[in-house]
């Protein structure tokens, strides 16, 4: 079946800490991914997203991200934390179809101790 | 604000009473989409139109539950005979066109079911 696993469910930094969260993806065809971040008492938004290309996209906010084909993985990473970035992190994965239907994973709650 | 309007933003109900959820996507988005959030899990796809018609329905949508885009506009969520397993956030999220790829989600409408 179609999934998203998010591997770490709560991450705990201290700021200046460097930041990777994991995700890894379930089907091995062509996918479209992303990263969106929910900051406290938000909406989701869209950090960043990989169609095709580069493997390594940068989206905002100083963060980034590396599609490895061969590990099914779309890791977000940011060298240097701030306490601004404590939120939950999605990734997600459309699958492709004729819906664009986003599946996501369980998320990451992000709290970074200033 | 996101620009997909989303209301009411919180709904108290007891169970066996039916709700109404609406949204209202960016105007140029002709696909509208409805996921449903949990505490712990991240949103899952529920049903999605593209302009007034209604393309997917989700194995996660029972027939307690309909949703109507009747003029390719503004979009209702009903659900009928409301239990405690429907307490949720209920998101709307649009998109530019068919295969833009990239979703802006609404601040959600918050369902509790007592």
């Amino acid at each position: 079946a179609q999934s998203v696993s998010q591997h770490n469910h709560h991450v705990i930094l201290s700021e200046a800490a460097s930041l990777e969260l994991g995700c890894n993806y379930s089907y091995g065809g062509t996918v479209n991914l992303f990263w969106y971040v929910q900051y406290p008492g938000q909406h989701l938004q869209l950090l960043l997203k990989y169609f095709s290309g580069d493997p390594l996209v940068k989206g905002i906010k100083g963060f980034e991200a590396e599609f490895i084909k061969s590990k099914f993985s779309f890791n977000l990473r940011k060298p240097s934390v701030q306490w601004s970035d404590t939120a939950e992190y999605f990734c997600a994965v459309n699958y492709g179809g004729a819906t664009n239907k986003l599946i996501f994973g369980t998320g990451t709650l992000l709290a970074v101790q200033p | 604000d996101t620009g997909v309007s989303q209301n009411p933003r919180h709904k108290i109900t007891k169970r066996g009473q039916n709700v109404t959820f609406r949204c209202d996507p960016i105007s140029e988005h002709n696909r509208l989409y409805w996921y449903r959030q949990t505490l712990g899990q991240g949103p899952e796809f529920l049903t999605y139109f593209q302009n007034e018609a209604q393309l997917e329905k989700s194995r996660l949508l029972s027939d307690r539950f309909s949703a109507e885009r009747p003029k390719g506009s503004f979009s209702t969520l009903e659900i009928q005979r409301t239990e405690q397993g429907d307490s949720a956030m209920y998101l709307c999220a649009s998109e530019v066109r068919a295969g833009a790829n990239v979703l802006t989600f609404g601040a959600g409408s918050r369902l509790t079911v007592l």
